[in-house]
């Protein structure tokens, strides 16, 4: 049972735009939900949190929004640069489970 | 300098033979993880520690074994039983509590002859 689902594969965005990146999940144990960026044949690494007691974490260009009653979370990335193109993992904090990942392209 | 090391960077297994992935961290990290990635795929872990001489299966246990004989190392085997080997294997390391990231290795890609 996949406990977190990202039901979008890929999402393609102009540059300057506003990405988005969707990641609903089922275990209402999850303490914090993570976001994590992949480059190809790397190990990912971690870009940006959220506790579930708040429903918005801002760093910089990303923000990330928690609604607890649909159990769903949403990474925006604004504006969306090039350099952002990778792969896109959210991961529920309870034993580290992760979503299949979004691959983000962001076209000059 | 602090970090997650795996090793090797390839690996080639014969048909019915026993490899043994290595992952070392020096962060002193409590919990380890193994996750595998097939192309275009999310990761699943395999296995997990939260401390030394413990670990959990995760998702896709059957046809591999770990151990923890060492805060810094959480070796991950992949046996003959394992049918499917061919993927790309993460290895990372945290600290239980709150708000707490994952670090993660650079990664295995495991290949079978």
């Amino acid at each position: 049972d996949q406990q977190v689902k990202q039901n979008s594969p890929s999402l393609s965005v102009q540059e300057g735009r506003i990405s988005i990146l969707n990641c609903d999940y089922t275990n209402s144990m999850f303490d914090y939900f993570l976001w994590y960026k992949k480059y190809p044949a790397e190990g990912p690494t971690f870009l940006i949190s959220i506790s579930s007691i708040k429903d918005k974490n801002e760093d910089g260009r990303f923000t990330v929004f928690l609604n607890k009653s649909a159990k769903h979370l949403s990474l925006h990335i604004v504006p969306s640069q090039p350099g952002d193109s990778a792969v896109y993992f959210c991961a529920g904090y309870d034993d580290m489970r992760f979503g299949a990942g979004t691959r983000l392209t962001v076209k000059p | 300098d602090g970090g997650i090391t795996q090793s090797p960077k390839y690996l080639f297994r014969k048909e019915g033979q026993n490899v043994t992935l290595s992952c070392e961290q020096n962060l002193n990290h409590d919990a380890m993880y193994w996750y595998r990635q097939d192309p275009g795929q999310g990761l699943r872990l395999i296995y997990y520690s939260q401390i030394v001489n413990d670990f959990q299966k995760g998702d896709i246990a059957e046809g591999y074994s770990v151990s923890r004989e060492k805060k810094e190392s959480f070796p991950l085997t992949v046996t003959s039983a394992q049918k499917n080997p061919t993927a790309f294997y993460l290895c990372a390391s945290g600290n239980r509590g709150s708000n707490e990231k994952l670090f993660f290795g650079s990664g295995t890609q495991l290949s079978v002859l």
